[in-house]
């Protein structure tokens, strides 16, 4: 079966930096990956996912991910970070011939002004 | 305007309790979806259910039984209440057939806390 590994359980950045949150899948064929947030006390929240076609992709709020095959990554990218983007990501991969979605234990972002 | 609710969205009881959580989608979606997230953050899918047939059926105890009245709907019941039960419950419902690219669209969360 599938699964994902997200690397680091906690990210801290400063306002205004670079913000990379890590993903790396196991997968038997094609897979579908996706990157959800989830803000204190509320439910998760699609940021952007790959199904097939161009592999950088991009979401809301400014941030994009890229489908490595090569290196099994889908890493969650943003130029900035806001204080808006505190939050919980998690990471998340399904394939075509079956319909369990598994998730990342997630990572935790914190922004420092 | 609440996409996907859930009530309640605390629920604090007994071990050996029964109790329901409801989930109400609004979105016109055929598929609707339960999870567990542990207090690791770890998110688990219980089941899922399309046109209130059920589809997915995860290794859960059958102390746990989803009711589908409608599709707007998707009920979660459970019996004899573990300590082990308390979680984060979220409800889901997707744009598709409950297949591998649907978007979820998920609810706040129901925190269960079994005492």
């Amino acid at each position: 079966a599938q699964s994902v590994t997200q690397l680091g359980s906690h990210v801290s950045v400063s306002e205004g930096a670079l913000v990379l949150l890590r993903c790396n899948y196991s997968s038997s064929v094609p897979p579908y990956l996706f990157w959800y947030v989830q803000y204190p006390n509320q439910g998760l929240q699609l940021l952007l996912k790959y199904t097939t076609g161009a592999t950088l992709v991009k979401g809301i709020n400014g941030f994009e991910a890229e489908f490595k095959k090569s290196e099994t990554s889908f890493h969650l990218t943003k130029p900035s970070a806001h204080m808006s983007d505190a939050a919980e990501y998690f990471c998340a991969v399904s394939e075509y011939n079956n319909n369990d979605m598994r998730f990342g234990a997630g990572t935790r972002l914190t922004v420092k002004p | 305007d609440t996409a996907v609710s859930q009530t309640p969205k605390y629920l604090v009881t007994q071990m050996g309790n029964d109790k329901s959580i409801k989930c109400e989608q609004n979105l016109g979606h055929d598929t609707m979806y339960w999870y567990k997230q542990d207090s690791k953050k770890f998110l688990k899918i219980m089941f899922s259910y399309n046109n209130k047939e059920l589809i997915i059926n995860e290794t859960v105890p059958n102390r746990f039984s989803p009711k589908s009245p409608d599709k707007a709907h998707l009920n979660l019941h459970i019996n004899s209440l573990e300590l082990g039960d308390s979680a984060v419950y979220f409800c889901a419902s997707s744009d598709g057939a409950g297949g591998p690219t649907d978007t979820q669209y998920f609810g706040p969360g129901t925190r269960l806390t079994v005492l």
